[in-house]
């Protein structure tokens, strides 16, 4: 009864290269979220979807294109692989936009690796 | 600009010794503030949200405060498995996005 997955959890790639990272949430909520830790474990927003919509795209690469299939999920794909991507990426989820009750709900992340 | 600077970087405490881990922030306007535990290899994982200047919230262990610039993550008579890094975060007023701190290395010596 996982709250919110992410696959893959390991993911080791060729510079250049196209890959996706899906990430699913059971917790019935709105809001949907990237965020990326970098090698010093600092998490920095990266975009957050609510309902399907785009609510936050910080300055991040336009390589990166976020795409909400439904509420429920939120996949983060990536052109063009480069050596600085290499990050830990973390889906999150949250039950809606400006609630009073926002908690955000983080999945397991992905550690992705350039080559 | 909104920032969270999270201090020590990194805390060792033998078993049984309380402390206490800072997180100041500036922001304009504070929606929220937030308490994360993050084990290696994990998510972070929720542990306490404050909304308020003089607001405490208790966990077993764990007791977070909040002041108007900073806030603190009590630890008393720790054990072994406390050891994880502790992360801070900061909603702004008007915003979803939670902006971090660095974290606190917590380690504890059985």
């Amino acid at each position: 009864d996982t709250a919110v997955s992410q696959t893959p959890k390991y993911l080791v790639t060729q510079m250049g290269n196209d890959k996706s990272i899906k990430c699913e949430q059971n917790l019935g909520h709105d809001t949907m979220y990237w965020y990326k830790q970098d090698s010093k474990k600092f998490l920095k927003i990266m975009f957050s979807y609510n309902n399907k919509e785009l609510i936050i795209n910080e300055t991040v690469p336009n390589r990166f294109s976020p795409k909400s299939p439904d509420k429920a999920h939120l996949n983060l794909h990536i052109n063009s692989l480069e050596l600085g991507d290499s990050a830990v990426y973390f889906c999150a989820s949250s039950q809606a936009l400006l609630a009073g009750t926002d908690t955000q709900y983080f999945g397991p992340g992905t550690r992705l690796t350039v080559l | 600009e909104d920032q969270v600077t999270q201090s020590p970087e990194a805390l060792r405490l033998q078993e049984g010794e309380s402390s206490s881990l800072n997180c100041s922030y500036t922001v304009s306007g504070l929606r929220g503030l937030f308490w994360y535990r993050q084990d290696p290899g994990k998510g972070p994982e929720f542990l306490f949200t404050l909304y308020s200047a003089g607001e405490e919230k208790e966990k077993e262990r764990l007791k977070a405060t909040l002041t108007k610039k900073e806030s603190f993550l009590h630890i008393t008579a720790p054990k072994p498995e406390d050891s994880a890094t502790y992360l801070c975060a900061v909603q702004p007023a008007g915003a979803n996005n939670l902006f971090f701190g660095t974290g606190t290395r917590l380690t504890v010596i059985p």
